[in-house]
């Protein structure tokens, strides 16, 4: 069964400091890895993944994706309080986007 | 250019009632998905569609849910009959071609069954 599973479940951490999320999948037809983020609404578009060992990134937020381990990971560094969502991932195969059940990241100020 | 358009925003119904959740793609896309979100779960694929075309239904229930994207006007999933535990936020997304792998999601329509 196709899968993607995200870890933690939930974090919670100071302003300022460096989180690392995790994301692993067993998808068949895997095409891509993406990254959202989802506050009280709509999930947002981060990063999207296709090659092996290429970071991505995008002001303090990164990410890159390991194919040989069937995995992602996305790093923030010195995180802010509006950093505070649910990061969500998903393996593309093509026609479907298979989900994680997001990890939900706290900042206190 | 508008984004994604989801309408209701929020859908009270009650056992046995019908549901009907409409999504308005972005201008130009041509491909829409629907997701559901159950609480405390992540977004589970129900269905990818095409103008006038089902691409891809297999996460969709056998019973009762219907979807459809015609060539004018928006996409529809339809719910018949539904059930306590159909409350969920139902998320759709479109992207301009076919497995163009960026999607932009509405901001979903939250139904609550009584």
């Amino acid at each position: 069964e196709d899968k993607v599973v995200q870890s933690p479940l939930s974090l919670v951490v100071h302003e300022g400091d460096t989180v690392t999320l995790n994301c692993s999948y067993e998808v068949t037809n895997f095409r891509s890895l993406l990254w959202y983020k989802q506050e009280k609404k709509a999930p947002t578009f981060l990063f999207m993944l296709t090659s092996s060992g290429i970071e991505k990134k995008s002001g303090r937020l990164s990410s890159i994706l390991d194919k040989k381990e069937l995995s992602s990971i996305l790093n923030i560094t010195a995180t802010q309080t509006g950093d505070s969502a649910i990061y969500l991932c998903a393996a593309n195969t093509g026609n479907q986007f298979y989900f994680g059940t997001g990890t939900s990241l706290t900042v206190i100020p | 250019n508008a984004g994604v358009m989801q309408n209701p925003r929020h859908l009270v119904r009650r056992r046995g009632q019908e549901a009907r959740l409409r999504c308005s793609p972005m201008k130009g896309h041509s491909h829409v998905y629907w997701y559901r979100q159950l609480p405390e779960e992540g977004l589970k694929f129900m269905v990818y569609l095409q103008k006038e075309n089902i691409i891809d239904e297999s996460g969709m229930p056998k019973e009762r849910f219907s979807a459809e994207f015609p060539k004018e006007g928006p996409s529809i999933l339809r719910i018949q009959q539904v059930v306590r535990g159909d409350s969920a936020a139902y998320f759709c997304a479109s992207s301009p071609r076919q497995r163009q792998e960026t999607q932009y999601f509405g901001p979903g329509t939250r139904l609550l069954v009584l």
